[in-house]
């Protein structure tokens, strides 16, 4: 168990729609990422938020968004859904306090399988 | 941007065997290397990580290597037991820069499936 929680665990829903997806980070990590994971496409970054503030945007379409709340969990909102974007959706934290230069460790949660029909 | 190759997709082993597996990265500035593992129905959990600032790290039956100039980075294997079977997955740490301290990325490689037989 990393101490990274998400929900929910499947997710099911039809084109068109908007669905959000929950993170809780470990205890005491600033940092989250957002991963999705594809057949085709394996472990893509989405987007890093550290303490509340956007750090980084990988590959995240334009119908995708995140926020991290002051309590630092974070959601992942999806919107006008497409077929495609069926696929297991991770996040990872981290303690990211900004200093140094070498990553530091991202810790996943088990992810959130999204279905779209 | 960074791109991690991995290989093998696939590889299977008898109980006891090492197996090994192998990424190359293409960016220089990449400095972080983690393996992750990933069991069905579960998110990946990392296993072994090296900085760029050492050859080589061991824990227990699995080691990491690391060759800078030639840009590769292998996972390392002993004794391999059933427990083991599982997706791997590479990946290398780029720093973005940014104001207010780093930001740091991970590119991923494609995953390797290692199947350990009894």
């Amino acid at each position: 168990d990393s101490g990274v929680t998400q929900t929910p665990k499947h997710l099911i829903t039809a084109t068109g729609q908007r669905v959000t997806l929950r993170c809780s980070p470990r205890s005491g990590d600033l940092s989250v990422y957002w991963y999705q994971q594809s057949l085709d496409q394996g472990l893509q970054f989405l987007i890093h938020y550290y303490n509340g503030e956007e750090r980084a945007k990988g590959n995240i379409l334009e119908r995708f968004s995140a926020q991290q709340f002051p309590d630092l969990h974070s959601e992942l909102n999806l919107s006008s859904l497409e077929l495609g974007d069926s696929a297991l959706y991770f996040c990872a934290s981290s303690s990211h306090r900004g200093v140094g230069m070498y990553q530091e460790t991202q810790y996943f949660g088990p992810g959130t399988r999204l279905l779209v029909l | 941007g960074e791109n991690v190759e991995q290989h093998p997709s696939t590889l299977s082993v008898q109980e006891g065997d090492s197996a090994v597996i192998k990424c190359t990265y293409s960016d220089s500035a990449s400095n972080y290397f983690p393996w992750y593992k990933q069991e069905l129905g579960k998110g990946p959990q990392l296993i072994i990580d090296i900085r760029s600032n050492v050859g080589e790290k061991k824990d227990q039956r699995i080691a990491v290597t690391l060759n800078k100039t030639a840009k590769h980075f292998s996972l390392h294997i002993t004794e391999t037991q059933p427990e083991d079977s599982a997706v791997y997955f590479c990946a290398a740490s780029t720093s973005l820069g940014g104001s207010g301290g780093s930001n740091y990325k991970l590119t991923f490689g494609k995953g390797t499936l290692l199947t350990v037989n009894p």
